[in-house]
């Protein structure tokens, strides 16, 4: 089964500095990747997905994130964050038929 | 276009009772996914469920069950509770089945179960 992870359980920048979350996929084909965001006590939002085609995607909130098959990454950032991103971001990997798994979560902290 | 919808939201029982959690799906998904949300597990799955079919199984005891209706509409039971299954239990939604190119989950705001 396909397996996903997120290195960093927890990051803090400060306001207005760039992002990158990092998420590690395992899977023999090409997987679908998704990035969700989670705010306290809510349930999870899409920022992101990737199917095919473009390596490189955009999502909502000013987030990107790019697939690199040499490395099974998909890697999520953003060149300036607000303090309304503080959140936990979870990074998701699909297999077709299989069900959708994912990472343990990085805990973002934003400085003013 | 309504979102996911979860009930109750809140919810607090003793070891040893049952409870059933309620998820209604966005309009025309066919895919009900469970998942478990505790501090020091992260998101565990649990079932899904297709076209009233349970799908997939994740490595939960056989207390944790679940259904769907012909109506999309999924309940999930967990029978003799222990302290443990104190956690967010979450529902999901998709066209297609979770994790494939339809497969886009949508999330509701989760059900909060306490148990002393």
């Amino acid at each position: 089964a396909q397996s996903v992870t997120q290195p960093d359980i927890h990051i803090t920048v400060s306001e207005g500095a760039s992002l990158e979350l990092r998420c590690n996929y395992s899977y023999g084909a090409t997987p679908y990747l998704f990035w969700y965001v989670q705010s306290p006590g809510q349930g999870l939002q899409l920022l992101l997905k990737y199917f095919s085609g473009d390596t490189l995607v955009q999502g909502i909130k000013g987030f990107e994130a790019e697939f690199k098959r040499s490395q099974s990454s998909f890697n999520l950032r953003k060149p300036s964050v607000h303090w309304s991103d503080a959140a936990e971001y979870f990074c998701a990997v699909g297999a077709g038929s299989n069900d959708m798994r994912f990472g343990a979560g990085t805990r973002l902290t934003v400085k003013p | 276009k309504a979102g996911v919808t979860q009930t109750p939201r809140y919810l607090i029982k003793t070891r040893g009772q049952q409870v059933t959690l309620s998820c209604s799906p966005i309009s025309g998904h066919r895919s009900v996914s469970w998942y478990q949300q505790t501090p020091g597990q992260g998101l565990q799955f649990l079932f899904e469920y297709f076209s009233e079919t349970q799908r997939n199984k994740g490595n939960f005891p056989g207390r944790f069950s679940g259904r769907q209706f012909s109506n999309s509409r999924s309940e999930m039971n967990v029978s003799t509770l222990e302290l443990g299954d104190s956690a967010l239990y979450l529902c999901a939604s998709s066209k297609g089945l979770a994790g494939s190119n339809t497969g886009e989950l949508f999330f509701g705001e989760g059900s909060r179960l306490t148990v002393l």
